[in-house]
C-alpha cells in the first residue's frame, strides 16, 4: 500500500507569493493533518480535515488555509508569504474511524519550502 | 495535554539496548503515551503507544511507571538507521482531537560504531 504522498518536495517563492501544497493521504484513510516544522518552533500542528470539513485547527493566522477533496486528498494555502513562513510542511493522515480512538498518524515527507 | 520532558541528545553503540526516558509528571488519567521518531528529511514515523501497561511491539518496547509519571523507550538492539530524533507525546484520545499532536524538542539519539 502506497504511503502519504506529497507534492513538490521543493518549492521556492519569494515574499508575497501564494502557495499551494499537495498531499495523498494512504488509501481509505479519511483523515488529514498538516504540520509546520521550522528549527525554531518545531512541529506545530496546522490543521485537520475529515470528510472535507475542517476538524482542528492550530494557532496560525487566516493566511494559512486547507482544504479536502472527496476522496479525501487535501491541499494547503499560504497566501501572502512572509521570510518566516520558510519551513518543512509535513500532512499526515489517519483512518479516524469515529469509534477509535488510539489512532496512529502516518505521516509524508513534506515540502520544503523556502521564501526568498 | 499533559507536557513532557526529555534528554536533548543520548548515544548508544550499535547492537545495545537505547533506553530513552520521558518524564511527564502532570500526566492524567485518560491520557495515554506516544512515541514517535523523525530521520532525518523524513516525516514523523510512529512508534508505539500505551495507557499504562508495558508494551512491545516489532520495533520498540515501552515501559511506563506504576504512577505513570515517566516512561522508557526500548530499542532492544539499536542500529545505525536508528539514529533519529525520538519524541515523546502525551495526549487524550478522543475522535475530535485524534490528529492533533503536540510535540516537544525530542531526544536526538546518535548510534554509533
Amino acid at each position: 500500500k502506497a504511503g502519504v504522498t506529497q507534492t513538490p518536495r521543493y518549492l521556492i517563492k519569494t515574499r508575497g507569493q501564494q502557495v499551494t501544497l499537495s498531499c495523498s493521504p494512504i488509501s481509505g484513510h479519511r483523515s488529514v493533518s498538516w504540520y509546520q516544522q521550522t528549527p525554531g518552533q518545531g512541529l506545530q500542528f496546522l490543521f485537520e480535515y475529515f470528510s472535507e470539513t475542517q476538524r482542528n485547527k492550530g494557532n496560525f493566522p487566516g493566511r494559512f488555509s486547507g482544504r479536502q477533496f472527496s476522496n479525501s486528498r487535501s491541499e494547503m494555502n499560504v497566501s501572502t508569504l512572509e521570510l518566516g513562513d520558510s519551513a518543512l510542511y509535513l500532512c499526515a493522515s489517519s483512518l479516524a474511524y469515529p469509534d477509535k480512538t488510539n489512532e496512529k498518524l502516518f505521516f509524508g515527507s513534506g515540502t520544503q519550502l523556502s521564501v526568498l | 495535554d499533559a507536557k513532557t520532558t526529555q534528554p536533548p541528545s543520548m548515544d548508544c553503540a550499535e547492537g545495545r539496548a537505547a533506553n530513552l526516558p520521558c518524564n511527564h509528571s502532570t500526566i492524567s488519567g485518560n491520557e495515554y503515551v506516544y512515541w514517535y521518531r523523525q530521520i532525518h528529511s523524513q516525516g514523523p514515523q510512529y512508534i508505539i503507544h500505551g495507557l499504562k501497561n508495558n508494551e512491545t511491539n516489532e520495533m520498540a518496547s515501552l515501559i511506563i511507571t506504576e504512577d505513570r509519571k515517566s516512561s522508557t523507550l526500548i530499542l532492544p538492539h539499536a542500529t545505525l538507521r536508528d539514529t533519529a530524533v525520538y519524541y515523546c507525546i502525551v495526549r487524550v484520545l478522543n475522535t475530535g482531537t485524534a490528529s492533533k499532536l503536540t510535540f516537544g524538542t525530542g531526544t536526538r539519539l546518535q548510534v554509533t560504531l
